[in-house]
This record gives C-alpha cells, structure tokens and sequence, in this order.
C-alpha cells in the first residue's frame, strides 16, 4: 500500500527557533509534494510546494525534497507563536488520480 | 468571495436521517475533491470528481454515500441513513487540472451525528 508518513509529534520548540518537519513516502515515482498548514478548526491551507530534488524558500519557510531517499521535509526559521498549528505532508503518488496526505505533525512553539 | 464555499458550516442530523454537504469550487477551478477528517486522523480521500464525471470514487464506502458534480451548481455528497460513525469534518477542495498543482480547501461541513 502506497502510504505517507509523518511523525505525530506534538514538536515542541522555542520562539525563534528553527523548526523541522519531516515525511517520508512510499512510491519512488511521486512527482509533486505539498506542505498544509492546518490549525485547530479549521481547513487545511497550502503553504510550500516542491517538485524536484533539492531546496526551495518561500520567506521563513524552506521545503526540502530528496526523491532517491522518498523524504520531504519543511524548516521553518524564527518560529512564532503563530506557526502553532498540525502541518500536513501531501503527495500525488504514482498511479494514484488525487493527493494522498500524512497523518500531520502538531507543532507547538512556546514564547 | 473567489475562496471554495462549502455549506453549511455546521450540520447535525439524527441517526437514519440523510446529509447533504455542498461545495462550490474557486472560479476557474473544474476539478473538486472530497476528503472526511476524523479526530486525531489525517484527511481520507473519498471522491474525484469533474463536471458531470466522477473520476476516481476509490475512497468511497459503497453503501450509503454518493457524490455529484453537475453541470450546473455546486458538487454535493449525500449520506443516507447517516450513523454516528459518520460524525467527522468533510472538506472539499478544488484545483484547476488535477493534483498536480495542490488543493485549495473551503472551510468544511462539520456533521454531527445524534
């Protein structure tokens, strides 16, 4: 079964640390890759996309994919109260029409 | 409001009785998702659909549930004879040509079962 997988945390840092979310996934020929941020009640919102091997930024947040080991993962630099939230790995496998999403990491930032 | 509009935002239905969850997809965007989100879980697929095609149902149950995306008006998943089982957040999300791309979410339809 093709899965994606994230660890549950809760992942605890402190204000204006770096945090470190990682996903591992199961299909070696996945193409597209997708951060969510999804707060308590609320829907999941897109943050970070990555499509080839290596790094790419987007302000605080940086998206890191490296396809020969099936790991994506999300830094988020000078974390804030706000970043608080479950953050959701979403990846399009190979044979499969829709995105298939991890279970989230609960990030808690402490000031 | 160019958002995807979910309706109603909260629904509480008593056992045996049926829901109906409307979603209408961003301007632009033909392509609409359905996913159910227990407590504690991650979002579980459920129905792919296009203007007047399912595409992909694969994460439906059989029984009881059904979705469509007509031509005209909002995509809409009906439960019959809903069970406290039922009870979870279903959120629809839409792109413009397929997952490529991402997902934009609505808000969700809260069911409740009693």
């Amino acid at each position: 079964q093709k899965e994606v997988e994230q660890n549950s945390g809760p992942l605890s840092v402190p204000e204006g640390a770096i945090a470190s979310l990682n996903c591992t996934y199961s299909d070696r020929g996945s193409q597209s890759f997708f951060w969510y941020r999804q707060y308590s009640g609320k829907s999941p919102e897109l943050i970070m996309s990555i499509y080839s091997n290596g790094d790419k930024e987007d302000g605080r947040f940086t998206a890191q994919l490296n396809k020969a080991s099936q790991y994506v993962s999300l830094l988020i630099r000078d974390s804030q109260p706000s970043d608080s939230a479950t953050y959701l790995c979403a990846v399009n496998l190979s044979g499969y029409s829709t995105l298939t999403f991890g279970k989230g990491t609960m990030l808690l930032v402490s000031p | 409001n160019a958002g995807v509009m979910q309706n109603p935002r909260h629904l509480v239905r008593r056992r045996g009785q049926e829901a109906r969850l409307r979603c209408s997809p961003m301007k632009g965007h033909s392509h609409v998702y359905w996913y159910r989100q227990l407590p504690e879980e991650g979002l579980k697929f459920m129905v792919y659909l296009q203007k007047e095609n399912i595409i992909d149902e694969s994460g439906m149950p059989k029984e009881r549930f059904s979705a469509e995306f007509p031509k005209e008006g909002p995509s809409i998943l009906r439960i019959q004879q809903v069970v406290r089982g039922d009870s979870a957040a279903y959120f629809c999300a839409s792109s413009p040509d397929g997952p490529n791309y991402g997902y934009t979410f609505g808000s969700g339809t809260r069911l409740t079962v009693v």
